[in-house]
């Protein structure tokens, strides 16, 4: 069971924004930064975003955010080569362990 | 550019051991702390154990505690992980991932490898 809760699906049309978001609890997600990572077609995961700071390379249609204990990657203008499978992670204090949400399928439509 | 390459991985009867390495290169291996992530088939990440850059504390999921065993030799920038008494769910794919900072927690991931698969089937 994964601590860290996803939409299991998302999807837009080009140019789109679209929003996904990562939802957790005090331990984890309301104490520390939130990681999110791009994996196409079942290949290596990518890091698109570290708490709401983007690593290099990355495009800056790429945002995110963290409200309580829910974080939001934003996808502002949805390009055709977003449509992969997007998860989140963070610290979990309370189980000494790096956590993963359960995943978010993005299709570009 | 910071390059992780997994190996390894193979064929493995359940029980059986089998250790992974990663060899890292492109960074100053022995300033940041390492992990292995792994995703079994169809399913999403799990993330498995990591360690410090001087390898003075480490972590490991529940699901594998008291049966594998993380290590790093940082003279040699490579990262390991020993699987004993493997299981059948622990069959997946294995990432080595570089974290952001010398510590444990409670930083992120940002360089992955492209993945070792380890089959556990008799």
């Amino acid at each position: 069971q994964s601590a860290l809760t996803q939409e299991a699906s998302v999807s837009g049309t080009v140019g789109q924004k679209v929003t996904l978001s990562c939802t957790g609890n005090s331990n984890n997600i309301g104490s520390y930064a939130v990681g999110w990572y791009q994996q196409i077609s079942h290949g290596a995961p990518k890091t698109v975003m570290f708490g709401n700071s983007l690593p290099s390379g990355i495009p800056d249609r790429f945002s995110g955010s963290k409200s309580g204990t829910t974080a939001s990657l934003t996808i502002s203008g949805l390009q055709p080569e977003d449509e992969a499978n997007y998860y989140c992670s963070t610290w979990d204090y309370s189980l000494s362990a790096h956590v993963f949400g359960t995943g978010t399928k993005v299709t570009v439509l | 550019e910071v390059q992780l390459v997994e190996s390894g991985g193979g064929l493995v009867q359940p029980g059986r051991s089998l250790r992974l390495s990663c060899a890292a290169s492109g960074f100053t291996f022995d300033a940041y702390a390492m992990h292995w992530v792994r995703q079994a088939p169809g399913k999403g990440l799990e993330w498995v154990s990591g360690i410090s850059w001087n390898s003075g504390d480490i972590g490991y999921a529940d699901s594998v505690k008291g049966r594998f065993t993380i290590s790093r030799d940082n003279a040699k920038n490579s990262l390991y992980l020993q699987m004993n008494s493997l299981r059948a769910e622990d069959m997946a794919f294995y990432y080595c991932t570089k974290g952001q900072y010398q510590l444990l927690s409670p930083h992120l991931f940002d360089y992955w490898g492209q993945g070792t698969l380890v089959t556990v089937s008799s």
